[in-house]
């Protein structure tokens, strides 16, 4: 079964703490993003990565730590530092690093600060 | 920096009605037009890809236009249905292979 996986779909942090959101694919995709979702907004890009073992900030990194040491798996850390982090976050995968290929999107994660 | 614009940000129509959604963006140096569909709590699914060649795509009740030089696509949908409920998304890609969206019009077709 081919696919994006999102884990947990729902989480709850409390202040101060750091929490990983699990985003994996065996779509084989090299390229990997992280976007947050406020209600009413648009999708804005957190960090991406093109290949393994390299990955750029996007518009709104501050706050978020990212990793990508395997090809399939790149997960988002948000951080004590992120003052606003309840949001939907939404990884995407594309084949290549874009132009001819769309981006495919998983479930999302709701993350929700208490 | 490019910016994308939806119009409009809600949409209320009757079963059946043919409808137009609506994407300008700034920067006509685009690589690619995307349409995407997004049902509430849910990730994104793509529906059409326009390529800045073409000048639009179809797929079943589904036909993209895009014009470049004036920074404009419209999303054309036939004879709608319930099920078509759900925002549509419009991401432009540039030079940096990175899309840009737009906050989405958000669609509610009743019986």
């Amino acid at each position: 079964d081919g696919g994006i996986t999102q884990s947990p779909k729902y989480l709850f942090r409390k202040e101060g703490q750091n929490v990983t959101l699990s985003c994996e694919q065996n779509l084989n995709h090299d390229a990997m993003y992280w976007y947050r979702q406020d209600p009413g907004q648009g999708l804005r890009l957190i960090y991406y990565s093109q290949i393994v073992n390299d990955f750029q900030k996007g518009d709104i990194a501050e706050g978020y730590s990212v990793s990508r040491e395997k090809k399939e798996s790149f997960p988002l850390t948000v951080t004590s530092a992120q003052k606003n982090p309840t949001a939907f976050y939404l990884c995407a995968t594309r084949r290549g690093k874009g132009g001819t290929d769309t981006q495919y999107f998983g479930p999302g994660t709701r993350l929700t600060v208490l | 920096k490019q910016e994308v614009t939806q119009i409009p940000a809600a949409l209320s129509v009757p079963e059946g009605e043919n409808l137009v959604l609506n994407c300008s963006f700034t920067d006509s140096a685009i690589y690619n037009l995307q349409w995407f569909r997004q049902d509430p709590g849910k990730g994104l699914t793509s529906l059409l890809l326009i390529q800045s060649s073409q000048r639009e795509q179809t797929s079943g009740r589904l036909n993209a236009s895009l014009d470049k030089s004036s920074g404009r696509s419209t999303l054309y949908i036939a004879a709608s249905q319930p099920g078509d409920s759900a925002t549509y998304l419009c991401a432009v890609e540039g030079g940096s292979y990175i899309p840009t969206f737009g906050r989405g019009t958000s669609l509610i077709v009743h019986p």
